[in-house]
């Protein structure tokens, strides 16, 4: 069964940092770009960032860059969001996202809750 | 850069059709025929309905369908059933090689 899951959201105070990691099965992780795509509470779905395949090329949104950094281990079929400087608006659901020009597989979400 | 434009809803009978839009510009929605939708249920992750414009992934009813016009994409939803109800995201690739998402129309099935 192809499956993503994701892990390590948590509460965390304005200016701290997070790790998400996201554990993917089923697949061939290495053949995919993957995303992670986030949901504020009671809005709408924002992508956040992505990495292609082989892990040479990254992109983030502007309200996030300088901030988060995405990575992946393909040997360990883990992708993985580091959140540095965390902010009120940066809680959300995280959803950790297969593919490239759409989105077709997706986790059930980590939970992040910026708040003193 | 902007979220796509999105009604914030729209509702219908169960056995009516439905049009949801989803407009951007040039440089998205136009530039490439890499349009998606997304169907999320309350409490649960999104699900992909369509893919490419057009495309339907196996699985997805055949009573969904996607097209686009220019800078806008539509996704149609025809013989409406009670459990069609739920919000849609539209998204497309960008110039940036980055994706964007419309931001969201909650359907409501009368």
């Amino acid at each position: 069964e192809v499956q993503l899951v994701e892990s390590g959201g948590g509460l965390v105070q304005p200016g701290g940092s997070l790790r998400l990691s996201c554990a993917a099965s089923g697949f061939t992780f290495t053949r995919y770009w993957m995303h992670w795509v986030r949901q504020a509470p009671g809005k709408g779905l924002v992508w956040v960032s992505r990495i292609i395949s082989d892990a040479s090329s990254t992109s983030y949104a502007d309200s996030v860059k300088g901030r988060f950094t995405i990575s992946r281990d393909n040997a360990k079929n883990t992708l993985y969001l580091q959140m540095n400087s965390l902010r009120a608006e940066d809680t959300a659901v995280y959803y950790c996202v297969r593919n490239h020009y759409y989105m077709d597989v997706w986790g059930k979400g980590t939970t992040v809750t910026v708040s003193s | 850069q902007s979220a796509l434009t999105q009604p914030a809803s729209v509702s219908g009978s169960p056995g009516q059709s439905i049009t949801i839009s989803c407009t951007g510009t040039s440089s998205d929605v136009g530039a490439y025929n890499y349009v998606s939708w997304y169907q999320q249920h309350p409490g649960e992750a999104p699900k992909l309905m369509i893919f490419d414009v057009s495309n339907r992934p196996s699985g997805v009813s055949d009573r969904f369908s996607g097209s686009k016009s220019g800078n806008t994409a539509s996704l149609t939803i025809s013989g409406l059933q009670a459990e069609d109800e739920a919000d849609y995201y539209c998204n497309s690739y960008t110039i940036s090689s980055t994706p964007l998402f419309g931001g969201g129309t909650k359907l409501t099935v009368l």
